[in-house]
Formats: C-alpha cells, structure tokens, sequence
C-alpha cells in the first residue's frame, strides 16, 4: 500500500509557482521521498527525491519537514506542459530492490 | 527519452490468447520492474528482477510471468488472456538499490 497522502487535484496559474503537497506521516528513517509525473500516459518521468535535506535541480525542489512527515514539490515557474498527474512516493524494501509503490497522485492543471 | 525500450508499442489480442512484452533496460542497468496501468487501478507494481533473478512479487496473475536474460533484457508474458488485462504495461530499470528508476513508455496491450 501507497504510504503517502495527496490532494486529489489542484489548479496553477501559467507562470505560477506549483506546490504540491504531500503527507508521509509513516515514513521510516532510511526511506526516501521520491517525486515522479505522468502525462497523459506516457511512462512516468523521475522529477526528484529527497532523503532529509532540501534538494533542487532543473525541474523543481524539494521541502521535506524537519520530522519528515511532510513534502512539498515545487515548480518554480509552471508551464501548460507540467500538466500531469504528480505521484510522491516513499520508497521501500531497499533490500528487495527499493520498488516504488504508487498512490493516486495529484492532477496537476496548469491554467492561461 | 528514458533509455527504457518497450516493444510492441501496442498491441491488441483476443481472450484466451498469449503475448509476450519485451523491456531493454538502460545501458548498465541491472535492474527491471514491469507495472501495470489500468483505468481502474492505477500503476500497480508486478514484479523486480535483478541481474536475472527475481527479486520482489507484487501483484502479479498467476497468468502472467517474467523472465530476465543474461543480456538483461526482460520479457513479461501473459497468458489465457482475459478482457480485464487491458493495460499499460511499463517497464522500469535502475542500477539497483536506491538509484533513480527510469521508466519506458509502455506497451498498450488490448484484449478484445
């Protein structure tokens, strides 16, 4: 089971800064957060991921709360073609392989 | 691009029928994850294979099997298919561990 929590969907002004949320209140200390989309059914694309410490790169950064139980993914300045669902995923089973279990994510629109 | 190679792109079959997926993982991946993608259900994990042993079960049919191969590559076969298999099939790879996984962009199997 998905052991992270997202809105359903959310709504961002072109040009705007996205923030999705996410809630991970379970997560283990050595489980990392990670952050991957989809649009329109094409294969999911890998954003970021995050352990403890705040991370950033190209597309976007990464706000993890200091218990961890919280994420926040941010695109700075979101375009008509970040529309896509956003799935925050807490990875697992390292040992097995670290599989990625996906919940429902967060339909993401971005708006004119 | 990803570096995941899926083919077919699409395939459609009838019920009862067998087909089998095939996944090239990136260059230097040992890695392969297959998940299926339906309507209803979302990206459902299936199945890990490291290195051509199988590493992690998730909620795969009975009628459906992978293999990986010396050269890495992995094959998902499903049998006596039935119109509920209709999905997206992706398959991922990674080096291992907690490296990125990079997903293809998914064989689109139709079971009329």
């Amino acid at each position: 089971d998905a052991k992270t929590t997202q809105p359903t969907s959310m709504d961002c002004a072109e040009g705007r800064a996205a923030n999705l949320p996410c809630n991970h209140s379970t997560i283990s200390g050595n489980e990392y957060v990670y952050w991957y989309r989809q649009i329109h059914s094409q294969g999911p694309q890998y954003i970021i991921h995050g352990l403890k410490n705040n991370e950033t790169n190209e597309m976007a950064s990464l706000i993890i709360t200091e218990d961890r139980k919280s994420s926040t993914l941010i695109l700075p300045h979101a375009t008509l073609r970040d529309t896509a669902v956003y799935y925050c995923i807490v990875r697992v089973d390292y040992n097995q392989g670290g599989k990625l279990i996906f919940g429902q994510g967060t339909e993401l629109s971005v708006k004119p | 691009d990803s570096g995941v190679t899926q083919t077919p792109k699409h395939l459609i079959t009838a019920t009862g029928q067998r087909v089998t997926l095939r996944c090239s993982p990136r260059s230097g991946d040992l890695s392969v994850y297959w998940y299926q993608q339906s309507l209803d259900q979302g990206l459902q994990f299936l199945i890990h294979y490291y290195n051509g042993e199988e590493r992690a079960k998730g909620n795969i049919l009975e009628r459906f099997s992978a293999q990986q191969f010396p050269d890495l590559h992995s094959e998902l076969n499903l049998s006596s298919l039935e119109l509920g298999d209709s999905a997206l099939y992706f398959c991922a790879s990674s080096v291992y561990g907690v490296s990125t996984i990079y997903f293809g962009e998914g064989s689109w199997l139709t079971v009329v």
